[in-house]
């Protein structure tokens, strides 16, 4: 079974810093990733598909790179709204999820 | 508007059993494969079920494959699913999920629209 690791657990950050977060991939996947936005008492909602591929209607600060069995989701310049837990997925796997919470 | 809405969530005794159920609207339930997705108190989110769109194909994860049944009525456009031997590991908000037109498969590369969730609480 592919295995995804998704770091860090918590990041503290600031409005208007640029944050990054990684998925890493037991094997290769071919991209197949996307990446969740949660906030609590929610749903997630659909960010990125296939690595890179941003869903209709999300801001274009948030942006998703692949590099071998590594991902990464990077959100340009914090938003007050973007304060939240996000999760990565590979088909019937997720992420252990990552909380973004004020520095 | 695409809307899906769980029902059927409650308190449950180890061993018990319970029915979700999903209403979909504002869009064909009969064209999409669908999934049920949980999120356990304070963690992170597991695909526990997917159905094609015709139900001919059906996939579990192993935590819940021989005790859980997925199952849909596209005339009436509902999604269900029956939880039988329920454990305490199985208390979690239950979410159903529609994949995105091209990406239109049983087990999900993507979940674009999701319910609001019901919980299932296992306890004595």
């Amino acid at each position: 079974d592919i295995q995804m690791t998704q770091s860090p657990s918590t990041l503290s950050a600031s409005v208007g810093d640029r944050v990054s977060i990684t998925c890493r991939a037991s094997q290769d996947i071919n991209n197949w990733l996307a990446w969740y936005q949660q906030k609590p008492g929610k749903a997630p909602k659909l960010l990125i598909y296939k690595a890179s591929t941003l869903e209709s209607g999300v801001p274009s600060r948030f942006s998703g790179s692949a590099s071998g069995t590594e991902f990464t989701l990077t959100i340009s310049s914090l938003q007050p709204d973007d304060f939240a837990t996000y999760h990565c997925q590979h088909f019937g796997t997720f992420g252990q999820g990552t909380k973004v919470e004020i520095k | 508007e695409v809307q899906l809405l769980e029902s059927g969530g409650g308190l449950v005794q180890p061993g018990g059993s319970l029915r979700l159920s999903c209403a979909a609207s504002g869009f064909s339930l009969s064209s999409y494969a669908m999934s049920w997705v949980r999120q356990a108190p304070g963690k992170g989110l597991e695909w526990v079920s997917g159905i094609s769109n015709s139900g001919g194909n059906i996939y579990y994860a192993d935590s819940v494959k021989g005790r859980f049944t997925i199952s849909r009525d596209n005339s009436q456009s509902r999604l269900y699913l029956q939880m039988d031997s329920l454990r305490l590991e199985d208390t979690a908000v239950y979410y159903c999920a529609r994949p995105p037109p091209r990406l239109n498969v049983v087990v999900p590369a993507a979940l674009d629209y999701w319910g609001q969730g019901t919980l299932v609480t296992v306890s004595t």
